[in-house]
């Protein structure tokens, strides 16, 4: 079956501090790959995506995400995290079979302290 | 740009009882989706339309959920009759490209039904 995973369920960095949250996925052929941030009381916001290319992505508020397709992982990561930056990241995947369907994480909830 | 509206907001109903939610995407956008969020969880897939067609509808409850999507443009959901597992947040999200996986979504506020 095709999934996603994100093993933590929470991460915890200090303000000023590397991040990583990180997903892992099972799925045929060659996915799309995506990232999204849900914000207290705002709707799911894309912050980047992988297609096809260079394995490092730039997205937007600073984020970047590293694809790796021996590990099958698409781990998030910012050099230097903020307190606002304190959200649930979903990461998510668009198999290349089986229709168009975008299978989400169960989320990772990061929490900056300052 | 607008964005994707959803609405209402909030909805709380009896088991056994009907709900309506309705989206209206962004201006443009062909593919429409409803997903399904329950505490704790990511969103599940439970219909795309491509303009007014189903392109998936594999995790849709049809024996009480229906979805319609008229003129390829807003799109309603309906739960008939909801039970106790429908509470979540019913997103509506819709991407630019027909058919194109690598697209982004954008998404709505959500409906959050509670169903009592």
């Amino acid at each position: 079956a095709q999934s996603v995973a994100q093993p933590e369920d929470q991460v915890n960095v200090a303000e000023g501090n590397p991040l990583t949250v990180k997903c892992t996925y099972s799925v045929s052929g060659n996915p799309y790959l995506f990232w999204y941030v849900q914000y207290p009381n705002r709707g799911l916001q894309f912050l980047l995506k992988y297609i096809t290319g260079d394995n490092l992505v730039k997205g937007s508020y600073g984020f970047e995400a590293e694809f790796n397709k021996s590990q099958t992982s698409f781990h998030l990561k910012k050099p230097s995290a903020l307190v606002s930056d304190s959200a649930l990241y979903f990461c998510a995947v668009s198999p290349t079979a089986g229709g168009f369907k975008t299978i989400f994480g169960a989320g990772t909830r990061l929490f900056v302290k300052a | 740009e607008a964005g994707v509206a959803q609405s209402p907001r909030y909805k709380i109903i009896e088991k056994r009882q009907s709900v309506a939610f309705w989206c209206n995407p962004i201006s443009g956008h062909a593919t429409l989706y409803w997903y399904q969020q329950i505490l704790g969880q990511g969103p599940k897939l439970l219909i795309q339309f491509q303009n007014n067609g189903v392109v998936d509808d594999s995790q849709l409850p049809k024996d009480r959920f229906s979805a319609e999507r008229l003129k390829g443009v807003d799109s309603t959901l309906k739960i008939q009759p909801a039970k106790l597992e429908d509470s979540a947040v019913y997103l509506c999200a819709s991407s630019a490209i027909r058919g194109d996986r690598g697209y982004e979504q954008y998404f709505g506020p959500g409906t959050r039904l509670t169903v009592t």
